[in-house]
């Protein structure tokens, strides 16, 4: 069965700073994997997706994403951090083969700190 | 282009009443999802449609809940006899028909269901 875990609910980082949004995933064969935004009373947003290829996927907002197969993951990265990247994050994966059930974290909410 | 169309964006119902939630993909998307956001939950996957099909609908309750997608028109989730633990937003996702392209779901804004 696939799934997706994001270990931190809340992540704070001061603006300015790098900041990192954790994503394991398991899922049977190849992942493809998202991650999206979300703000108060909206719908998400996509930002970025890892379908194939090189490892670190670059998204919308100067945010990017690392894929490491041997450790299940897909971290998202920004180099420095906005006070306007505060928000819910969610990630998301979907076999590649067999299935179109895509299936989301319980997302991050991500604070930064003027 | 416009995007994922939902509506009503906020409905309320009393306990017993029937919900029913709109949802129109994007233009020339063929492939719609619905899923359920609860107060500081995830998105919870509740429903795959195809045009006149429903593909998976492993993620819906057994009862009162209900989801078409019909050849005109759009998709539609109906919630019968509503209970508090409905009140949830509920989400709409369409993607295109490309069989096996991992394209990115679009998402509407949402319906915000209070029940009372």
């Amino acid at each position: 069965a696939q799934s997706v875990a994001q270990p931190e609910d809340q992540v704070n980082v001061a603006e300015g700073n790098p900041l990192t949004v954790k994503c394991t995933y398991s899922v049977s064969g190849n992942p493809y994997l998202f991650w999206y935004v979300q703000y108060p009373n909206r719908g998400l947003q996509f930002l970025l997706k890892y379908i194939t290829g090189d490892n670190l996927v670059k998204g919308s907002y100067g945010f990017e994403a690392e894929f490491n197969k041997s450790q299940t993951s897909f971290h998202l990265k920004k180099p420095s951090a906005l006070v306007s990247d505060s928000a819910l994050y969610f990630c998301a994966v979907r076999g590649a083969s067999g299935t179109y059930k895509y299936i989301f974290g319980t997302g991050t909410r991500l604070k930064v700190l003027a | 282009n416009a995007g994922v169309m939902q509506n009503p964006r906020h409905l309320v119902r009393r306990r017993g009443q029937e919900a029913r939630l709109r949802c129109s993909p994007m233009k020339g998307h063929s492939h719609v999802y619905w899923y359920r956001q609860l107060p500081e939950e995830g998105l919870k996957f509740m429903v795959y449609l195809q045009k006149e099909n429903i593909i998976d609908e492993s993620g819906m309750p057994k009862e009162r809940f209900s989801a078409e997608f019909p050849k005109e028109g759009p998709s539609i989730l109906r919630i019968q006899q509503v209970v508090r633990g409905d009140s949830a937003a509920y989400f709409c996702a369409s993607s295109p028909p490309t069989a096996g392209d991992a394209g990115e779901l679009f998402f509407g804004e949402g319906s915000r269901l209070t029940v009372l």
